[in-house]
């Protein structure tokens, strides 16, 4: 199993400034991902972040609005840009175990003023 | 590219009795991984239970239980006994296999929000 923290659980934006999520994991993993989880809604994949490589986007993200760093095996963070309204989400990473079960981390909380 | 639909945005039982979640997808691959997880209100994504698709037997978790039909490609989950902490939000999802270009990235259905009634 893996434990995975985010950081921070929620905050609070003005449009137009950004925040940088971080995602910490207790063991060394490959592929960490990053999801987005509109109000209501059900959970998008924004991209998939390899150690040592750039992060592969999915259709409707990219890089400029959502830059991904991965610096080693164990962290990850997620920097949503120059925010809007529409921004307001749940961001969750995870972490694969290939293919017996994804680990979720808790969540942040982003509501963009 | 894979789809999964659940057909059912919200759903109810009373507590102790049994309900069923539906869930169908649509892929060319033949085989794959299909997993439902529960996100309660603190948000928090649990994995409830998880199918081979390459298994013909349905999968069982104590009270949790799946009826995998591959040919229709349906994955319904069944909670027996349901109890006040199984309120929860439900999403199917699926997973390609690695050896076929996947890269344990998960596409989710749009859940379906069950709430137990004491």
């Amino acid at each position: 199993s893996a434990v995975i923290s985010q950081k921070p659980s929620r905050d609070i934006c003005q449009r137009g400034t950004s925040l940088t999520i971080q995602c910490q994991v207790d063991s060394q993993v490959t592929m960490m991902f990053w999801y987005r989880q509109q109000p209501g809604q059900s959970l998008t994949l924004i991209a998939t972040a390899n150690q040592g490589s750039e992060a592969t986007y999915e259709s409707g993200f990219v890089i400029d609005k959502f830059p991904i760093s991965r610096p080693n095996l164990t962290f990850s963070t997620l920097t949503v840009s120059n925010m809007s309204p529409e921004d307001s989400s749940i961001y969750l990473c995870s972490v694969g175990q290939g293919a017996r079960e994804q680990y979720f981390g808790p969540g942040t909380r982003l509501t963009v003023t | 590219a894979q789809t999964v639909t659940q057909s059912q945005p919200e759903m109810s039982v009373q507590e102790a009795e049994t309900v069923t979640l539906s869930c169908t997808y649509d892929t060319s691959e033949n085989n794959y991984y299909l997993f439902w997880y529960k996100q309660p209100p603190s948000r928090q994504m649990i994995l409830v239970i998880r199918q081979e698709a390459y298994k013909q037997q349905n999968a069982t978790e104590n009270r949790f239980s799946v009826n995998f039909q591959k040919a229709a490609k349906s994955f319904s989950l069944k909670i027996s006994d349901s109890q006040l902490g199984d309120t929860a939000m439900y999403f199917c999802a699926f997973m390609k296999p690695l050896t076929q270009g996947g890269s344990e990235k998960l596409v989710f259905g749009k859940g379906t929000k069950l709430t137990v009634n004491p």
